[in-house]
């Protein structure tokens, strides 16, 4: 059964402080790790895809990076702005979408 | 080009009462999804989708029903509702990769609608 979990469940941050959020996950046959956003009362926001081990992506202040076991989503210098929860989530040969609790991030001015 | 849109945004029903959530997409998306959303369970898929007339269970699909009439629209039913179904829907749209089954393509999301059942 393919399973994603992400770590920590909140972070707080100060204004420029970088730092990582962690989705580990198990998976038959990985077809795409899937990262988004969600703010309060809104649905999920999508960010990024990464197909293969090595893979990285970049947006702004973030930027996603993939192992065969984990996947990080680093944020540079991050602004309150980015204060959010972020989803992970995993499709394999089930080909069915399965997400992670989500770390919810809070930035201080 | 409005993406996905979710109607209603909030309903509060009764036990026992029966509703239909509309889910729409302008994307000519050819798959569709409806979750739910719990705190600390994350996003759990109900049912999907891959084309018109077609659809499929997903990881929690009872008490529900659905119905795929139109490529742009997916209904999702409750034909008896009950506290447990207290939940925040999201609806999803996406292009299949070509495999003719779920598809691993992004999943682009509605804002929601938050369903109290008392």
């Amino acid at each position: 059964e393919d399973q994603v979990t992400q770590s920590p469940e909140a972070l707080r941050l100060q204004e420029g402080e970088s730092s990582s959020l962690n989705c580990s996950y198990t998976v038959s046959g990985l077809r795409g790790l899937f990262w988004y956003r969600q703010d309060p009362g809104k649905g999920p926001e999508f960010l990024f895809t990464l197909y293969s081990a090595g893979e990285e992506k970049e947006k702004e202040r973030l930027k996603a990076t993939l192992t065969k076991k984990e996947s990080f989503l680093h944020i540079t210098a991050p602004k309150p702005e980015d204060s959010a929860t972020y989803l992970c989530a995993v499709q394999g040969g089930s080909e069915k979408l399965v997400f992670g609790k989500g770390t919810k991030l809070t930035v201080n001015p | 080009n409005a993406g996905v849109t979710q109607t209603p945004k909030f309903r509060v029903l009764k036990t026992g009462q029966s509703m239909t959530l509309l889910c729409a997409q302008d994307m000519n998306h050819e798959y569709m999804y409806w979750y739910r959303q719990d705190p600390g369970m994350g996003l759990r898929l109900i049912h999907y989708s891959v084309g018109e007339g077609t659809t499929a269970k997903g990881e929690v699909p009872d008490g529900y029903n659905v119905s795929r009439l139109k490529k742009q629209n997916f209904l999702l039913g409750l034909e008896s509702a009950a506290p447990s179904q207290t939940s925040v829907y999201f609806c999803a749209s996406s292009y299949p990769r070509g495999s003719g089954r779920m598809g691993t393509d992004t999943q682009y999301f509605g804002p929601g609608t938050r369903l109290t059942v008392l």
